[in-house]
């Protein structure tokens, strides 16, 4: 088993450009969610996925959207990158239920200018 | 307003000592509980849970205590190895989707 699979692992975007970042896993988990990292806080939830073709969003979801149209995916489309939106992002999946024991991938970096 | 945090934000311990991670909750419905594990560069990594209707949980060289009278919880590591320098930052639960990730400590080993 891969695990959580999130590509890219860097990116850099200007102002206004648009972009996904993917995540996968194999593990069969229901339970698909988004976080994003900044120095200085814990981890805030962008949007969660509590099976393929329901979706629900978290503390902070505004500038983002995803979808779920298979158990293995769940993208996390940026619809006009703002500096606001430089961050680490984390995709995260579980068995279940919700938020128990969470599986996270590696991380993208993102650096919006 | 409901916080998960750490009370220091830096800690170092010699090797092969205990090392003893703290964490204060203020959400008094929060039922479940979970330390996280964060390796530079790398994403956050299981290592222990509770639930509120425990107060002591052990795995391998690790045990979290939880106290509800005073809204605590800590993480123990025994006889702290190099491997275990990394941030921990504790996450609380309540009911099916809310969750509150603490801050983060970074723990330091000395050799």
């Amino acid at each position: 088993n891969a695990g959580v699979t999130q590509t890219p692992k860097f990116q850099v975007l200007k102002t206004g450009q648009s972009m996904t970042l993917q995540c996968a896993q194999d593990m069969n988990h229901e339970y698909m969610s988004w976080y994003r990292q900044d120095p200085g806080m814990g981890l805030r939830l962008i949007h969660y996925s509590v099976g393929a073709g329901i979706t629900d969003q978290g503390e902070v979801p505004n500038g983002y959207n995803v979808s779920r149209s298979t158990t293995e995916d769940f993208p996390l489309r940026l619809l006009s990158a703002a500096p606001s939106q430089t961050s680490v992002y984390f995709c995260a999946s579980s068995p279940g239920p919700f938020n128990e024991k969470l599986f996270f991938g590696s991380g993208t970096q993102l650096s919006v200018l | 307003g409901e916080s998960v945090g750490l009370h220091l934000p830096t800690l170092s311990v010699q090797e092969g000592d205990n090392s003893i991670i703290n964490c204060a909750y203020s959400n008094s419905a929060s039922d479940y509980f979970i330390w996280y594990k964060q390796e530079s560069g790398k994403g956050p990594q299981f290592i222990i849970d509770i639930r509120s209707n425990m107060d002591k949980r052990q795995g391998q060289r690790v045990t979290v205590l939880l106290n509800k009278t005073v809204k605590h919880l800590s993480l123990q590591i025994a006889a702290t190895q190099p491997g275990d320098s990394a941030v921990y930052f504790c996450a609380e639960i309540e009911g099916d989707d809310k969750i509150i990730f603490g801050k983060g400590t970074r723990l330091h080993i000395l050799p």
